[in-house]
């Protein structure tokens, strides 16, 4: 069984700092990894994708993986509480490359 | 440009009831994906259509589930004799052919009573 495991929160941080999400996959072959932003009620936004090994910056978000340890975060600087919300890692499936495999969300409490 | 649109946004219905649900995807997005969401939990994936190609139906959770896709247009997931375990928010997304960037529509809320 194909998994992607987050910790399900709440994070909780202050205004203006750094949240840092973090995911861990068990397919060795995937491939493509997505950030998605779900808010209550709302369906995912894709915010982040990244493929290759390293940082990918796109305005106060960093995506960053490391294929060899299986792992993949998300940092959103100068945090905001509209930045609240439930982030959801997806990988995508070594065998069905178009499948991706979601995690269950981390859940991100940006306080004023 | 427009983004993924589903029909109808909420759907209350009885237990043995069969429901329809429409997605129609993204102009130009030639592969379309069916996801369920059980409340609180991540997506669990249905089917996968992209152009004239054999559908991937590996995801669909019993016969009672079916999807069709007319060429790379709409499609409808159809659940026949729903049962309260159906109750989910049923969400299509679109994407690229090749490009496994997806984005998803509002999805539709099932409520089997």
């Amino acid at each position: 069984q194909k998994e992607v495991e987050q910790n399900s929160g709440p994070l909780s941080v202050p205004e203006g700092a750094i949240a840092s999400l973090n995911c861990t996959y068990s397919d060795r072959g995937s491939q493509s990894f997505f950030w998605y932003r779900q808010y209550s009620g709302k369906s995912p936004e894709l915010i982040m994708f990244i493929y290759s090994n390293g940082d990918k910056e796109d305005g106060r978000f960093t995506a960053q993986l490391n294929k060899a340890s299986q792992y993949v975060s998300l940092l959103i600087r100068d945090s905001q509480p509209s930045d609240s919300a439930t982030y959801l890692c997806a990988v995508n499936n070594e065998d069905s490359s178009y499948k991706l495999i979601f995690g269950s969300g981390t859940r991100l409490l940006v306080r004023p | 440009g427009a983004g993924v649109s589903q029909s109808p946004s909420n759907k209350v219905t009885e237990k043995g009831k069969d429901v329809e649900l429409r997605c129609d995807p993204i102009s130009g997005h030639t592969a379309l994906y069916w996801y369920r969401q059980r409340l609180g939990q991540g997506l669990e994936f249905l089917i996968y259509f992209q152009g004239n190609s054999a559908p991937d139906k590996s995801g669909l959770p019993s016969d009672r589930f079916s999807a069709e896709r007319t060429g790379e247009s709409v499609s409808t997931l159809t659940i026949q004799r729903t049962q309260q375990e159906d109750s989910a928010v049923y969400l299509c997304a679109s994407s690229l052919a090749g490009i496994y960037e997806q984005y998803f529509g509002p999805g539709t809320r099932l409520t089997v009573t």
